[in-house]
């Protein structure tokens, strides 16, 4: 069964901690994404990686971190200085070809309440 | 010049109508327009995508039209149903050239409801 699995659906944090979203794709996709979306809002990037062991800054990157030691795997830590980290965050994948498409898919996203 | 706005931000349609969600960009650069359907608590699902060389395209009740020189598209749900009520999402990237990435810019999103 192929797809993008983020864990946990739910995920509840004190203020002050960091938290590890995880993402895992088994699609054989070469990128992958994290987004958040906050309520009647559109999604905003905070990281992507094109390739292993790379990965660039997206639009909202500051309280966020990200590694990518493996294909298959995208972790986004959500740290203390997050100013505002309750949200919806989507993690995605995609075909990096350079050429073709970059038709990107969803998992089923973590909501993170942070208190 | 990375804006994609989107209009309206909500939409009530009767069964059987049509529904239309509009969005415009300002990169011309921009190649690639996908729409995207959200249902709530659940990730977004790819719907339909377009690319420039093309005016229209239709896939089943959903069809994207899409006017290159005024840098618009939309998307048109065709007797719409119940079923049908979410959030849709169009976006657009740079798949081509220099500087591609493949990183989607979204618009605002519209929350649609098809009344029985």
């Amino acid at each position: 069964d192929g797809g993008i699995t983020q864990s946990p659906k739910y995920l509840f944090r004190k203020e002050g901690q960091n938290v590890t979203l995880s993402c895992e794709q088994n699609l054989n996709h070469d990128a992958m994404y994290w987004y958040r979306q906050d309520p009647g809002q559109g999604l905003r990037l905070i990281y992507y990686s094109q390739i292993v062991n790379d990965f660039q800054k997206g639009d909202i990157a500051e309280g966020y971190s990200v590694s990518r030691e493996k294909k298959e795997s995208f972790p986004l830590t959500v740290t203390s200085a997050q100013k505002n980290p309750t949200a919806f965050y989507l993690c995605a994948s995609s075909i990096y070809s350079g050429t073709g498409s970059y038709e990107q898919y969803f998992g089923p996203g973590t909501r993170l309440t942070v208190t | 010049q990375q804006q994609v706005k989107q209009s309206p931000q909500s939409l009530i349609v009767q069964k059987g109508g049509i529904s239309i969600i509009n969005c415009a960009y300002e990169n011309t650069a921009f190649d690639y327009f996908p729409w995207y359907q959200q249902f709530p608590g659940k990730g977004p699902a790819l719907l339909i995508a377009i690319r420039p060389d093309v005016s229209e395209k239709k896939e089943g009740r959903f069809t994207i039209s899409f006017n290159k020189s005024a840098k618009q598209f939309s998307l048109h749900i065709m007797d719409s149903q119940p079923g049908d009520s979410a959030t849709y999402f169009c976006a657009a990237s740079k798949e081509h050239g220099s500087g591609n990435t493949g990183k989607l810019i979204f618009g605002q999103g519209t929350t649609l409801q098809v009344k029985p």
